[in-house]
């Protein structure tokens, strides 16, 4: 399975965008990008995936590198209930499990 | 709608006893997987079945672990002989099919054995 490399942990401000990088140099043509969130005492929630193009839904974007070598899950303004670990997961198309890596973990601030 | 389903939320078992652990997953959904987070740990994929086919078990730490799948629907992880590195919150997640599509995680069993 391809890994992918996140910080350990990021802090942001409340209201302000935060920008959550993820390398993933060893990604093959199939592997879709998955993110997830666990917030605390809870189990892991989906957050967006894509594969080659941008995506953007209600929660936040994905941005793709062209290469596809690394992404960037954007949270256009953050609160203080997006603080959780953010996990970049890659899974091949008509995969299944979920290879979860150690997560970044995003603190907020009032 | 009713989302994934877990029984019980909390189980406390004395080492060397077997546990069931339950699953309902969303109605319609063909995919489930079972994942474990011990604690300061990260999640850790058990087990997955898709459909009919045969399910994939490349997770399970050791053959007391165990799964089944009863009519497409319910899934239960049952645990034999437990041990005390067994302790872990179980939870399990179901999706309309493999990915891309997402998946829907339950509230998790935790389970600790004394």
């Amino acid at each position: 399975d391809a890994k992918t490399t996140q910080p350990n942990s990021m802090e942001s401000n409340e209201e302000e965008p935060v920008h959550l990088p993820c390398n993933h140099s060893t990604i093959s043509g199939t592997d879709y990008i998955h993110w997830y969130r666990q917030l605390p005492s809870q189990g892991p929630e989906y957050v967006i995936h894509g594969l080659t193009s941008n995506v953007n839904n209600r929660m936040a974007s994905l941005a793709i590198a062209e290469d596809r070598k690394s992404s960037t899950l954007i949270l256009h303004r953050a609160t203080l209930r997006d603080a959780a670990v953010y996990y970049c997961i890659l899974s091949p198309n008509q995969g299944g499990k979920l290879i979860f890596g150690q997560g970044t973990e995003l603190s907020v601030k009032p | 709608g009713a989302g994934v389903s877990q029984s019980p939320s909390n189980k406390v078992t004395e080492k060397g006893k077997d546990v069931e652990l339950r699953c309902d997953p969303i109605s319609g959904h063909t995919a489930l997987y079972w994942y474990r987070q011990s604690l300061g740990q990260g999640l850790e994929f058990l087990i997955y079945f898709q459909g009919n086919s045969a399910p994939d078990k490349s997770g399970l730490p050791s053959d007391r672990f165990s799964a089944e799948r009863t009519g497409g629907s319910v899934s239960t992880l049952t645990i034999q002989r437990t041990q005390q590195e067994d302790s872990a919150v179980y939870l399990c997640a179901s999706s309309l099919g493999p990915a891309p599509y997402e998946q829907y995680f339950g509230p998790g069993t935790r389970l600790t054995v004394t």
